[in-house]
């Protein structure tokens, strides 16, 4: 079956350690995207790429960090520079509808905490 | 710069009985809409789009939503609430200017936590 599959599903790091999300795609996607999610806040947008080895900085990158070696692969790093990481992360993609309309489809999220 | 806001954030209804769920938007001209809706602990499911065209939209699980220019809203309904809709419903819009270009996102609500009561 073609998904978007997230690992771990739970997560748990000490403050001042690296930690990095998997995100993998089989549905051929071009654009990936990672979202962060708060109680009562709704989806904020972390880093987004287009394409292989191309990745855009969304509304709250800081502390956060991205690659995109291979098409299906988009991993996260939450740094020690991110000062309040502990949240639910949600890793998407999308493909055009037509004329440019991407849906996006997301994965089971990663519930990341840091004590 | 576009926003977009669901005014409950929770809401209660008893099974059978209808549902509708608020979405407003602010953007100087149409957007791309969406409705999707998350269970507890897991990731988000698609349940309609508008692009354009007829304004009345119907999705997945019985759900259709309306999009209403003059009151930049695009409203979730259903006719019959069933136990397993207790979930939390989130609207999103797209940017037509940017959508599938350099800048393609989409800004999201707070959502709103559906309960269904027996």
């Amino acid at each position: 079956d073609g998904g978007i599959t997230q690992s771990p599903k739970y997560l748990f790091r000490k403050e001042g350690q690296n930690v990095t999300l998997s995100c993998e795609q089989n549905l051929n996607h071009d654009a990936m995207y990672w979202y962060r999610q708060d109680p009562g806040q709704g989806l904020r947008l972390i880093y987004y790429s287009q394409i292989v080895n191309d990745f855009q900085k969304g509304d709250i990158a800081e502390g956060y960090s991205v690659s995109r070696e291979k098409k299906e692969s988009f991993p996260l790093t939450v740094t020690s520079a991110q000062k309040n990481p502990t949240a639910f992360y949600l890793c998407a993609s999308s493909i055009p509808t037509g004329q440019g309309k991407h849906e996006q489809y997301f994965g089971p999220g990663t519930r990341l905490t840091v004590t | 710069a576009q926003s977009v806001t669901q005014p409950d954030i929770h809401i209660t209804v008893s099974e059978g009985a209808s549902l509708e769920l608020r979405c407003n938007y602010s953007y100087g001209a149409t957007p791309y809409l969406f409705w999707y809706v998350q269970s507890p602990g897991q990731g988000l499911q698609l349940l309609l789009k508008y692009f354009s065209g007829d304004t009345l939209v119907q999705g997945i699980k019985g759900f259709e939503a309306e999009f209403k220019r003059s009151q930049s809203s695009f409203n979730l309904r259903k006719p019959s609430v069933h136990w397993s809709d207790a979930a939390e419903y989130f609207c999103a819009v797209g940017d037509p200017l940017n959508y599938g270009g350099a800048t393609n996102k989409l800004i999201f609500g707070t959502g709103t936590l559906l309960a269904v009561q027996p």
